[in-house]
C-alpha cells in the first residue's frame, strides 16, 4: 500500500528563518498532496495543498513544491514566527484514501 | 453543527470491556473517515464511508474493530474486548468529496485501556 515518509522528525529554527519539511510517497497514482498543521492538543487542520498537475503553490509565507518524477514534495515556511510552532503532517491521497506521514515537530525560537 | 463532533472526548475502560465512539460529521458531508493517532505519530487510516456504505475497512487492525454509519450521517466505531494496545486517540474526519478534498477532523476521542 501507499507509504509516506517525512523528514525531519524535529526541526528547530530561529524566528525569521525559513523551515523546510520534505516528504516522499510510494504510489505514483497519488494525485493530491495536503499539508496539515496540528497545534498542541488540537485537531489537525489543512494549511495548504497541491494537486498532481501543479508543480508549485504559494500562500503568503508558505509554499509547497511537488516533483512527480521523484515522488517528492516539500513544505517551505519563510519568515517563521513563534506561532508557526506545531507538528506538521504531509499526506498523499489516491481516490478516497489519505495516508499521512509521521509528522515534523517545528520549534520556532523567539 | 459547525464542525465534526466526537464523543466521548475521553474514555477510560478496563481491559476486556467494549467501547463505542461516536462521530457526528459536518452536515452534508458524504465522506466519513476514522483514523487512529498514536502519540507523536500521524493519523493512521482505519475505515471510510461514502454515505452509509463502508467502502474500505482495510485499516481496521482486527475483527474486534467495527464501524457503522447506518443513515449516512452519524458513525460509531466499536471496539470489542478492548486491549491495552488499543489505547490511542481516535479521530473522525469528514469531507464533502471523496476525491482530493480537505479532511475536517474532530477533536478526537482519547481511549485509555487499563
Amino acid at each position: 500500500g501507499e507509504n509516506v515518509e517525512q523528514h525531519p522528525s524535529t526541526l528547530s529554527v530561529q524566528e525569521g528563518d525559513s523551515a523546510v519539511i520534505k516528504c516522499t510517497y510510494s504510489d505514483s497514482a497519488s494525485n493530491y498532496f495536503p499539508w496539515y498543521k496540528q497545534e498542541l492538543g488540537k485537531r489537525p487542520q489543512l494549511i495548504i495543498d497541491i494537486r498532481s498537475n501543479v508543480g508549485e503553490k504559494k500562500d503568503q509565507r508558505i509554499a509547497v513544491t511537488l516533483n512527480k518524477t521523484a515522488k517528492h514534495f516539500s513544505l517551505h515556511i519563510t519568515e517563521t514566527q513563534p506561532e508557526d510552532s506545531a507538528v506538521y503532517f504531509c499526506a498523499s491521497q489516491k481516490g478516497f484514501k489519505t495516508i499521512f506521514g509521521a509528522g515534523t515537530r517545528l520549534f520556532v525560537k523567539a | 453543527g459547525a464542525g465534526v463532533s466526537q464523543s466521548p472526548r475521553y474514555k477510560v475502560t478496563k481491559r476486556g470491556q467494549d467501547v463505542a465512539l461516536r462521530c457526528d460529521p459536518i452536515s452534508g458531508h458524504v465522506s466519513l473517515y476514522w483514523y487512529r493517532q498514536a502519540l507523536g505519530q500521524g493519523p493512521e487510516f482505519l475505515t471510510y464511508f461514502n454515505y452509509e456504505a463502508q467502502q474500505d475497512k482495510s485499516g481496521l487492525p482486527n475483527d474486534r474493530f467495527s464501524a457503522e454509519r447506518p443513515e449516512g450521517s452519524i458513525s460509531t466505531l466499536t471496539i470489542q474486548r478492548t486491549e491495552q494496545r488499543d489505547s490511542a486517540m481516535y479521530r473522525c474526519a469528514s469531507s464533502d468529496s471523496s476525491n482530493t478534498g480537505e479532511l475536517f477532523f474532530g477533536e478526537g476521542s482519547r481511549l485509555t485501556v487499563l
